[in-house]
Order: structure tokens, then sequence, then C-alpha cells
């Protein structure tokens, strides 16, 4: 597509619940970016994929998050027995460059709440 | 580690009145500098990149930042800001490492 897609735009869940949020990058970008935006915490880094690799996973904030990238595509950042914290928008942005130096392209986010 | 600081929450400002908005980094290499604007209801966009050379460079939207490597600064500037440049501004550093964002500077424009 023309621009990095993501689903669903919106997510309502119950507390305890899973839910799977999915990334479409653009064609082509090698690199992919998962960040996390609360109210006052600005973009929180969680994971980012350089093919279908995590270099870093550092950001994820508990063993509840997970997120995997298949055919250099698509990923799926999955969020086990939900809890009200994790409510936010949830921002996935692409890249065409492979070092971290490359403009990154964002989709329009996913909004979770947990309630 | 990498670390990215916007010390301003908000900033008011009148319309036609200069801006400037502050970002100071802790980067162990050279860093990668980035500055993004989110205005109400859209995604983030790129403004301007820092990789080397010329340590003012200039973005869209007649921005620009200069890069002071002894106070580990990326500042934004507009001589004169307009009523749609009111938004969140997000400045990041990249690298080796990966890409990380401050906690955004909100701008309001004053009529």
């Amino acid at each position: 597509g023309a621009g990095v897609s993501q689903s669903p735009s919106n997510k309502v869940t119950e507390k305890g619940k899973d839910v799977e949020l999915r990334c479409d990058p653009i064609s082509g970008h090698t690199a992919l970016y998962w960040y996390r935006q609360s109210l006052g915490q600005g973009l929180e880094f969680l994971i980012y994929f350089q093919g279908n690799s995590a270099p870093d996973k550092s950001g994820l904030p508990s063993d509840r998050f997970s997120a995997e990238r298949t055919g250099g595509s698509v990923s799926t950042l999955t969020i086990q027995r939900t809890q009200q914290e994790d409510s936010a928008v949830y921002l996935c942005a692409s890249s065409l460059t492979r070092s971290n130096t490359g403009e990154l392209f964002f989709g329009e986010g996913s909004r979770l709440t947990v309630l | 580690a990498q670390s990215v600081t916007q010390p301003d929450i908000h900033i008011t400002v009148s319309e036609g009145a200069s801006l400037e908005l502050r970002c100071n980094y802790s980067y162990g290499a050279t860093p990668y500098l980035f500055w993004y604007v989110q205005s109400p209801g859209q995604g983030l966009q790129l403004l301007l990149k820092y990789f080397s050379g010329d340590t003012l460079v200039q973005g869209i939207k007649g921005f620009e930042a200069e890069f002071k490597r002894s106070q580990s600064s990326f500042n934004l500037r507009k001589p004169s800001v307009h009523w749609s440049d009111a938004a969140e501004y997000f400045c990041a550093v990249g690298g080796d490492d990966k890409i990380i964002f401050g906690k955004g500077t909100r701008l309001h424009i004053l009529p």
C-alpha cells in the first residue's frame, strides 16, 4: 500500500483478555518499529525489527507483550492478559533504512482501551 | 544508554512570533537527530533530520534546527509561527541503536 496500515484502529477490551495489533509496513521497508503513546509519556519505544529479526526487544514492558514479523512484512504485537495500564495508542512505523538512521513513516495507530 | 529530553511540555507563542523548542540528547556515538510533528488528528511527520555536515539544517514548513555537539542539543526554530503550526513536536535520536523519542512539546498559538 501507499502508507503504513494498522488495524484495528480502535480496540476496546476487558481486563484479562488478549489482543493482537497488526501493522502492514510500506512495501520494501526493511525496518519496522513499534511505539506506545500515552498521555504525557511521548513515544515509548517497544521493539524494532530488521527483516524478521528483532535486535532490540528492551522496550517491551513485560512478558505479557510479544511481537513477531513474518516474511519481512506484516508484524503483529500481542498483549496477553491485558491490564488497564496497557491502554494507549500503539504506533507502528517503517523505514527503508536498515541502520536506525532513516526517516520513519508512521501509521495512524491502534487505540487500545482496557476496561 | 541513549536518551532524549524535551524540557518544555507546553509552549505558547503568539502568531507571527519566533519559536524555539529545546531538545537535549545523550548518545555515545555520532547521533542521528530528528524532529517530528504530530498535528491534531494526524500521524507523525518528519520535519527535518541531521546526520553530518552543516550543523544548521533546514526542514519543511519553514523550520530549521541547529546541532550543537558541545551542548548535546538540537533545538528547533521558526522565525514566524502560523496558527497551523499548533501541534505536538517530538525530538528523536537514532544511530547504531534504536530510534527513541522525547516526551514531546505541545505548541499553542495565540491569535
